[in-house]
């Protein structure tokens, strides 16, 4: 079984700061893809960063960047600058083809508040 | 419009009663998805899809079924509601396998 972890179920962090949310998976694959998706209170689902395991080289989306440990098994989502629209869930999903299925896989979830 | 729509956006209904939940693209993405989401539990797959004809249980399908006799539909039914059943319900497409997935507003379903 394919499984997504996120331990910190809240977080929060004040306006222009940095913050790391944590994602951990557990697959035996070796080929697959990772996403972190926002869900702000509107509950629309947007994309905001993918990264596909066989590069090397960590993604970067503006002011969200990822630190990619493979060996580890490791998806960390940095926000640098933070603004009071990042207020969000924040979800990481992972996805490979295998014999037990190729959908999004999403962790619980990380509730982040930015504050003024 | 283009894009994913799902309707209707909040349902009311009571425990026993079949109720569909529609989701509808106009991309023609290949793939389909229906999550539920509930707090606690983040996503969860109900059942998804690689083309019209083809579709395959996901983490939670007891007590719903899915068609997808079109590309561009993929109704949800659930057969005789129950309260465990309340949630957010969320269709998602995706063009190409692990390509960015688009998700649908929700749909809020109460069961009572």
């Amino acid at each position: 079984a394919q499984t997504v972890t996120q331990s910190q179920p809240e977080m929060s962090v004040q306006e222009a700061e940095t913050v790391t949310l944590s994602c951990t998976y557990d697959t035996s694959e070796s080929n697959y893809y990772l996403f972190w998706y926002k869900q702000p209170p509107s509950r629309q689902m947007i994309l905001v960063i993918r990264q596909e395991a066989y590069k090397q080289q960590n993604a970067t989306e503006n002011r969200f960047s990822v630190n990619f440990q493979k060996a580890a098994k490791s998806f960390s989502l940095k926000i640098s600058d933070s603004q009071l629209g990042d207020t969000a869930m924040y979800f990481c999903a992972f996805m490979t083809s295998s014999n037990s299925g190729y959908a999004l896989n999403f962790g619980k979830g990380t509730s982040l508040l930015v504050t003024p | 419009d283009a894009g994913i729509t799902q309707s209707p956006r909040y349902k009311i209904t009571e425990t026993g009663r079949q109720v569909t939940l529609m989701c509808h693209q106009t991309w023609s993405h290949s793939y389909m998805f229906w999550y539920r989401q509930d707090l606690g539990h983040g996503l969860r797959l109900i059942y998804y899809s690689a083309a019209a004809d083809i579709t395959d249980k996901g983490e939670v399908p007891d007590g719903y079924v899915v068609s997808r006799s079109k590309t561009e539909n993929f109704p949800l039914t659930l057969e005789s509601a129950t309260r465990s059943q309340t949630s957010v319900y969320f269709c998602a497409s995706q063009g190409g396998f692990a390509t960015e997935a688009f998700f649908g507003q929700g749909t809020r379903l109460t069961v009572v």
